[in-house]
């Protein structure tokens, strides 16, 4: 599965949207995009995922760059609850089914 | 969706014993997954509980210190032998559903602190 790069921390102000980067360069064109969040002292929650076109559902939107090199969720009003690590992972929708996590990026939403 | 539960939620053990953890599911699930989140740091897999069969180790793990058994489509075990503090973790239960997405839930984990 391809490797992404996220940066390690963010800000955001509470109520303002949240826009996390991952950059997934070497991504093939079977692998999907996903992303999964983990609140401290919880497993890791399914967020959204995408393969090529832009995904939005409740908790929140995937757009994918046209080369696909690139991913940013984006967190439409951010909570305090929103507070987490967001892992962004890319892989096959067939075949091994298991996630391999890179470090993620630990969302800081302030008051 | 599919809810996970793991017992026991966490434990204290004294090195060289071994605890067993485990996870149930309410429903039948395709794939039963053991990931170890080391403080601090992100998930690792440790290895595919395959149901009726061995399962299936990633690199840097082995079955005589992570024995795992899968008797059936809703249960599995992972047994963490001849604790060192350095096993001290959070292990977690993680399941795959069938269908169009695959999509992978966790269990809440086990944090085990070895002294």
């Amino acid at each position: 599965d391809a490797k992404t790069t996220q940066p390690p921390s963010m800000d955001c102000a509470e109520g303002r949207a949240a826009n996390l980067p991952c950059n997934h360069s070497t991504i093939s064109g079977n692998e999907y995009v996903y992303w999964y969040r983990q609140i401290h002292s919880q497993g890791p929650q399914y967020i959204i995922h995408g393969l090529k076109n832009n995904e939005t559902n409740e908790m929140a939107s995937l757009i994918i760059t046209e080369d696909r090199k690139s991913s940013t969720l984006i967190l439409p009003h951010a909570t305090l609850r929103d507070t987490a690590v967001y892992y962004c992972i890319v892989r096959r929708q067939t075949g091994a089914n298991n996630l391999f996590f890179g470090t993620g990026t630990r969302l800081t939403v302030i008051p | 969706s599919a809810v996970i539960s793991q017992k026991p939620s966490r434990d204290i053990c004294q090195r060289g014993t071994s605890l067993t953890i485990q996870c149930q599911v309410d429903s039948q699930v395709t794939m039963m997954f053991w990931y170890r989140q080391q403080p601090g740091q992100s998930l690792t897999l440790i290895a595919t509980a395959n149901q009726g069969s061995e399962a299936t180790y990633e690199s840097g793990f082995v079955i005589d210190k992570f024995p795992i058994s899968r008797p059936n489509l809703t249960f599995s075990t992972l047994t963490v032998s001849n604790m060192s503090p350095e096993d001290s973790s959070i292990y977690l239960c993680s399941v795959s559903t069938s269908g169009v997405y695959n999509e992978q839930f966790f269990g809440p984990g086990t944090r085990l602190t070895v002294l």
